[in-house]
C-alpha cells in the first residue's frame, strides 16, 4: 500500500536552511503531484507547496514563497522541501501528501516530521 | 491567502446527524469542483474522507456525505459514533494560490 515517510525535522536555529525529505513507496511516484502541508502546534492545517508529477510546475503559499523550494527525484521516489531563512512561525509538523488525481484530494499522508525553529 | 471559514466546534449525541459548513469565495469553493474534506484524530495525520465535492474514497464510511452550493460546502456525518470525534478540515483548489484549507472544526460526541 501507499507509504510516505518524512524525515529531516528537528530543532533548527532561525535563519538556518534544513531540507525535509519524503520517501514514497507503494505507488507509481512519478505519475502523481505531491504536496507539503504543515500544522503549527495547536493550530489548523496550512497548505505549503505543490509540485507536479514531472517537477515542471511548482506553487507556493505566500507565507513561504521565496524562502522554501519544493523538488522531487522521481528516480529515487523522493520529495523534498528546502527551507531557507527559517522563522519562528515556521515551527510546525510538516506532512507530505500524495494528490489523488483529477479530484485534487490528498489521499495519502506521511506521519509528519516536526520542525522547531528556536535559538 | 485567507483560509476557508468553518465553525470552530460542532457537537451531537450518538446516532444523531451533524453538518459542518465551509465557506469560501467565488474564486475557490464556488468556482471549482475540487472541494475535499479531511478527518484528523489527535496526534495523527489527516485522512481524506471526501474529494471532488461529494465523492467518498474506498473504505470511507457511507455515514459521511458532502455537497456544495455556491460558496459554501457542507459535510454531514450521519449516525454519529464515538469514533467520529475528531477535527475536520475542508479544502479547495483556488486559482489565486492553488490550494487552501478551512479553519477546522472540532466535532464532539456528547
Amino acid at each position: 500500500q501507499v507509504h510516505l515517510v518524512e524525515s529531516g525535522g528537528g530543532v533548527v536555529q532561525p535563519g538556518r536552511s534544513p531540507r525535509l525529505s519524503c520517501a514514497a513507496s507503494g505507488f507509481t511516484f512519478r505519475t502523481y503531484g505531491m504536496h507539503w502541508v504543515r500544522q503549527a502546534p495547536g493550530k489548523g492545517l496550512e497548505w505549503v507547496a505543490v509540485i507536479s508529477y514531472d517537477g515542471s510546475s511548482k506553487y507556493y503559499a505566500d507565507s513561504v514563497k521565496g524562502r522554501f523550494t519544493i523538488s522531487r527525484d522521481n528516480s529515487e521516489n523522493t520529495l523534498y522541501l528546502q527551507m531557507d531563512s527559517l522563522r519562528a512561525e515556521d515551527t510546525a509538523v510538516y506532512y507530505c501528501a500524495k494528490e489523488s488525481g483529477s479530484s485534487m484530494g490528498l489521499d495519502a499522508w506521511g506521519q509528519g516530521t516536526t520542525v522547531t525553529v528556536s535559538s | 491567502q485567507s483560509a476557508l471559514t468553518q465553525p470552530a466546534s460542532v457537537s451531537g449525541s450518538p446516532g444523531q446527524s451533524i453538518t459542518i459548513s465551509c465557506t469560501g469565495a467565488s474564486t475557490d469553493v464556488d468556482d471549482y469542483k475540487y472541494v475535499s474534506w479531511y478527518q484528523q484524530h489527535p496526534g495523527k495525520a489527516p485522512k481524506l474522507i471526501i474529494s471532488g465535492v461529494s465523492n467518498r474514497p474506498s473504505g470511507v464510511s457511507i455515514r459521511f456525505s458532502a455537497s456544495k452550493s455556491g460558496i459554501t460546502a457542507s459535510l454531514t456525518i450521519s449516525g454519529l459514533q464515538a469514533e467520529d470525534e475528531a477535527d475536520y478540515y475542508c479544502s479547495s483548489y483556488t486559482a489565486s494560490f492553488f490550494y487552501v484549507f478551512g479553519t477546522g472544526t472540532k466535532v464532539t460526541v456528547l
